[in-house]
């Protein structure tokens, strides 16, 4: 399959702070990309889809201007928490996909925590 | 209702068993279908799509679709201690743009 890297695996940040998380595909033009969250022990939620080049879509009770996506090349986009608060630590994951597969892939995921 | 829709679990299996994983989802419009595996702390890994009504196999696991009752499943045969994992079935969805709908996941427990 692709390869989607993503980086920084975790971070912990002080509240008020803001974090930037990266999602690359190594391997293939990333038309579209997805950032999930996940918390303990519950499903990924999709928080937005950005496709190359537009403004993301951001999924119903995702603040837009705190999740600021830019998803500026066909190989990078990425996910800035603003003003980060204890409550948005979690486990962030992007996944990827171009225009010939319907499986998007998946980054390694980002662990923030929040102090 | 939600959108895909997974039994929790936990799910426990003794080892050498067939495992049977299901979901139901709630687009009729829905095309393609994903089965992956998550262990703790890490991302999600594909194990199977599947896009036609019937049965497709890999190894181990076999995936059945039914688009008329909204129903996919995900069969582990002889499962083993390694299989135990959440499982996230995912359906891609075209209301309101393309994107891909993950359900809960169900937790399986291989017993060795």
């Amino acid at each position: 399959g692709a390869v989607v890297s993503q980086h920084p695996s975790w971070v912990i940040c002080k509240s008020g702070t803001s974090v930037k998380i990266e999602c690359r595909s190594l391997d293939f033009q990333a038309t579209t990309m997805f950032w999930y969250r996940q918390f303990p022990k519950q499903s990924l939620m999709l928080m937005a889809t950005s496709n190359e080049g537009s403004k993301a879509t951001y999924e119903q009770g995702v603040e837009k201007d705190k999740f600021l996506i830019n998803h500026a090349s066909l190989t990078l986009s990425t996910l800035t928490v603003t003003s980060a608060h204890p409550e948005d630590s979690s486990f962030y994951i992007c996944s990827a996909r171009d225009l010939t597969n319907t499986e998007a892939f998946f980054g390694q995921g980002t662990r923030l925590t929040v102090v | 209702q939600k959108e895909v829709e997974q039994n929790s679990g936990p799910l426990s299996v003794p080892e050498g068993a067939i495992a049977s994983l299901n979901c139901t989802y709630s687009d009729r419009g829905s095309q393609s279908f994903f089965w992956y595996r998550q262990y703790s702390g890490k991302s999600p890994e594909l194990i199977m799509f599947i896009y036609s009504n019937g049965d497709k196999e890999d190894g181990r696991f076999t995936a059945q679709l039914n688009k008329a009752s909204q129903y996919v499943s995900l069969l582990i045969r002889d499962s083993q201690p390694s299989d135990s994992a959440t499982y996230l079935c995912a359906v891609n969805s075209n209301t309101g743009g393309f994107k891909t709908i993950f359900g809960a996941g169900t937790r399986l427990f291989v017993k060795a």
